[in-house]
């Protein structure tokens, strides 16, 4: 019930397309939704986050869709460009009940390439 | 901008032997955390750390394993007898305090630990 599954397990897109990244998630209890960026050598960035309360969140060429019902959410990258090739982590957790820190429970990643 | 900055890169160790690897948070951050990422693998939560003390830890941290800040500006990792399949890399991680709300985990570049 701490899955998070993640899908596809790598992408290629055209440069100038449209790349998704879909999620999905058990535990009701989630209810913080980050997409960390992770490029060859280096640590997981956070890209953009959202919460339950909203069902989607733009934030330049990156949206997240959040589908609360089917227990789902996603990456979309618009306009997808060579430098966006990188690793995608979806993750959820929890929001802390007092001040705190909640774990992040991690998809698998998407290795996403992006070509001319 | 400032960041996690973890040492060494890249530490080979023989199977059996202790190893400690080191972590600066970002200075005004008071959460800590260690994740690893086997090769091929998801992010994994191992630990996290607050007013010196562990706040949670996976089944993955067993007693093998040990955090410590040793001074006020690192954050360091103890595997006391290492095993084989310790081989990953290793991220550590800090974030603000934020009652009620979950405050962006920044992660470190990562050490990838090798047991021979």
């Amino acid at each position: 019930q701490q899955q998070v599954k993640q899908s596809p397990q790598s992408l290629i897109v055209q440069k100038g397309g449209i790349s998704i990244i879909n999620c999905a998630y058990e535990n009701t209890a989630f209810d913080y939704f980050p997409w960390y960026q992770q490029f060859p050598g280096k640590g997981p960035a956070l890209l953009i986050a959202i919460r339950p309360d909203v069902s989607e969140k733009k934030e330049g060429r990156f949206t997240i869709s959040f589908n609360k019902s089917a227990k789902q959410f996603s990456l979309h990258i618009m306009d997808s460009q060579p430098g966006d090739s990188a690793t995608y982590f979806c993750a959820a957790t929890t929001t802390p009940i007092l001040s705190g820190n909640t774990p992040l429970v991690f998809g698998k990643g998407t290795r996403l390439s992006v070509i001319a | 901008e400032p960041e996690v900055t973890q040492t060494p890169s890249h530490q080979v160790t023989q199977m059996g032997q202790e190893v400690i690897l080191r972590c600066v948070p970002i200075s005004n951050h008071l959460y800590f955390y260690w994740y690893r990422q086997i090769l091929g693998q998801k992010v994994e939560f191992l630990v996290s750390f607050y007013n010196n003390e562990i706040s949670e830890k996976s089944e993955i941290f067993d007693d093998q394993f040990s955090v410590e800040r040793p001074d006020g500006s690192n954050f360091t990792l103890k595997i006391r007898s290492t095993k084989l399949e310790d081989s990953a890399m290793y991220f550590c991680a800090s974030s603000r305090s934020g009652a009620y709300s979950n405050q962006p985990q920044h992660f470190g570049d990562g050490t990838r630990l090798s047991i021979l």
